[in-house]
C-alpha cells in the first residue's frame, strides 16, 4: 500500500524535552515537506526537502530542525527551543517541487505539551 | 503571510444543495490547487487547475481561476454529507513549496 506513514498519531512533550515526529513515504518521491497547522488554521510551512540530504528552511522554521538521509525518511524535531509547539503536524511529499505537482499526505501527528 | 485566503470561513447547507469556495492570492502563480480535510486527518487533493486554464470540472467538483483578479473558486453540485470537511486552496509560484490559505469549513446537513 503506497503512501505516507506518519507516526505517533498523538505526542506529549515536558518541559526542555525535544520530541521527533516520524515520515516515512514509498512513493518514491524527491521532495519531502513539513507543515504545522493551528487549530482553524491554514498549513504554515516548516522546512522542506527536495532531495536527500538537502533541506531548506520555510517560514516558521525556528525551533525546529530536520534531517534527510534516507529518500523515503524525514524526521522532524521539535527542540525545546519552540516556544509554542502545541499544533497538528503533517508531512507530505511530491514527485518534484515547484513544477506543477500535488502533495500527498500522512494522516498527521498532534503534539501537546504536558 | 499567507499567500491564499478562503471566503467564507465557514459554510453550512443543506444536502442536495450546491457549495461555493472562494480563493484570493497575491503573487502570480504556476497552478492553484485544492484540498479537502477531514477532521483530524491529512489532506487530500481535490483539483489543480494551471494559470492558463479558467475552468476546470471532475466530478462534482468545478474550479475557476481568473487570474487577473488573482481569485479562484470551488463549486461542490449537489453536496452529500460525506462532503462535510474543511477545504484549502493553494497556490504554486514554481519557488519552493504550496502555499496554503486558512480554509473554508463545510458542513453539509443531512
Amino acid at each position: 500500500d503506497g503512501g505516507i506513514t506518519q507516526s505517533p498519531k498523538y505526542l506529549f512533550r515536558k518541559e526542555g524535552q525535544n520530541v521527533t515526529l516520524s515520515c516515512e513515504q514509498n512513493l518514491n518521491h524527491d521532495a519531502m515537506y513539513w507543515y504545522r497547522q493551528d487549530p482553524g488554521q491554514g498549513l504554515r510551512l516548516i522546512y522542506y526537502s527536495q532531495i536527500v540530504n538537502d533541506f531548506q528552511k520555510g517560514d516558521i522554521a525556528e525551533g525546529y530542525s530536520v534531517s534527510r538521509e534516507k529518500k523515503e525518511s524525514f524526521p522532524l524535531t521539535v527542540t525545546s527551543a519552540q516556544k509554542n509547539p502545541t499544533a497538528f503536524y503533517l508531512c507530505a511529499s511530491s514527485a518534484e517541487t515547484g513544477s506543477n505537482e500535488k502533495l500527498f499526505f500522512g494522516s498527521g501527528t498532534q503534539l501537546s505539551v504536558l | 503571510s499567507q499567500q491564499g485566503e478562503e471566503d467564507p470561513q465557514a459554510l453550512s447547507i443543506q444536502e442536495g444543495e450546491n457549495a461555493t469556495m472562494n480563493c484570493s492570492y497575491k503573487t502570480s502563480i504556476n497552478n492553484l490547487q485544492w484540498y479537502r480535510q477531514n477532521s483530524g486527518r491529512g489532506l487530500v487533493h481535490l483539483i489543480l487547475i494551471r494559470s492558463n486554464e479558467r475552468e476546470k470540472h471532475s466530478g462534482r467538483l468545478r474550479v475557476t481561476l481568473d487570474t487577473s483578479k488573482k481569485s479562484s473558486s470551488l463549486l461542490i453540485t449537489a453536496s452529500r454529507a460525506a462532503d462535510t470537511a474543511s477545504y484549502f486552496c493553494a497556490t504554486d509560484t514554481g519557488r519552493r513549496a504550496l502555499t496554503f490559505g486558512s480554509g473554508t469549513r463545510l458542513q453539509v446537513q443531512p
